[in-house]
């Protein structure tokens, strides 16, 4: 059984960065059928991708945030971080990360999840 | 990027009854597209895949339908712990991956 946990500061002042990082077990990062991504949800909002990262390949970012994101595996200690920089107020949000499916090269759906991390941005 | 939408934003129904949701696209993603349940202080569980497969341990009440643009989850005997937010996500343009605004189906 796949599980995931988010761990990181639980506050973090404008123009900082927010660094995030998830602990993978029961599999290991070095899983040719999964995927690992970060999702966010603002409090009472709807879902937004941040972006993904194949243990072996390049990672993939949500155009809207990519000048501020980066993804990167830690094969090591199985585990996945973010680091989204000069966050804003209208970066509070609970944070999840995610595994998602990989058939055929391609990344699908999540199917397992964190139980997610809320990061308010504040002074 | 690929706009999904979703109808009705507020679904009032009836333990027992049955719960339609519907979901969108704003262009074809083929049956690949994904439903999600989540409760309030919980992550999205994943319910569907490919349009209609159940993920495991999803109860069979729960079915979706559709493909291309136009997709529906029916949730038949709605049982009090069914009452929540449902999200559908398209996984066909990767880069970015879109969800939906989500469907709250609540006590009526």
């Amino acid at each position: 059984q796949l599980q995931l946990q988010e761990s990181g500061p639980g506050l973090v002042k404008p123009s900082e960065t927010v660094s995030l990082t998830c602990t993978v077990s029961g599999a290991s990062i070095v899983n040719i059928n999964y995927y690992w991504g970060w999702i966010r949800q603002p409090p009472g909002k709807g879902l937004e991708w941040i972006g993904s990262i194949y243990y072996s390949g390049s990672p993939h970012y949500n155009p809207s945030l990519k000048s501020r994101v980066t993804i990167s595996v830690d094969t090591s200690e199985n585990q996945f971080s973010l680091n989204l920089n000069s966050v804003t107020a209208a970066d509070t949000a609970v944070y999840y990360c995610a595994g998602h499916r990989r058939i055929a090269a391609a990344p699908y759906y999540f199917d397992s999840w964190g139980q997610g991390t809320l990061v308010p941005v504040s002074s | 990027e690929i706009v999904m939408t979703q109808s009705p934003a507020t679904l009032s129904v009836s333990p027992g009854e049955r719960a339609i949701l519907s979901c969108r696209a704003s262009q074809s993603v083929r049956s690949n597209l994904a439903w999600y349940q989540q409760k309030p202080g919980q992550a999205p569980r994943l319910l569907i895949y490919g349009a209609s497969s159940r993920a495991t341990g999803v109860p069979a009440r729960f079915s979706g339908s559709g493909s291309g643009t136009e997709f529906t989850l029916t949730i038949t005997s709605l049982q009090s712990e069914d009452f929540a937010v449902y999200f559908c996500q398209q996984y066909d343009d990767w880069f970015p991956f879109t969800f939906g605004p989500g469907t709250k189906v609540d006590i009526k």
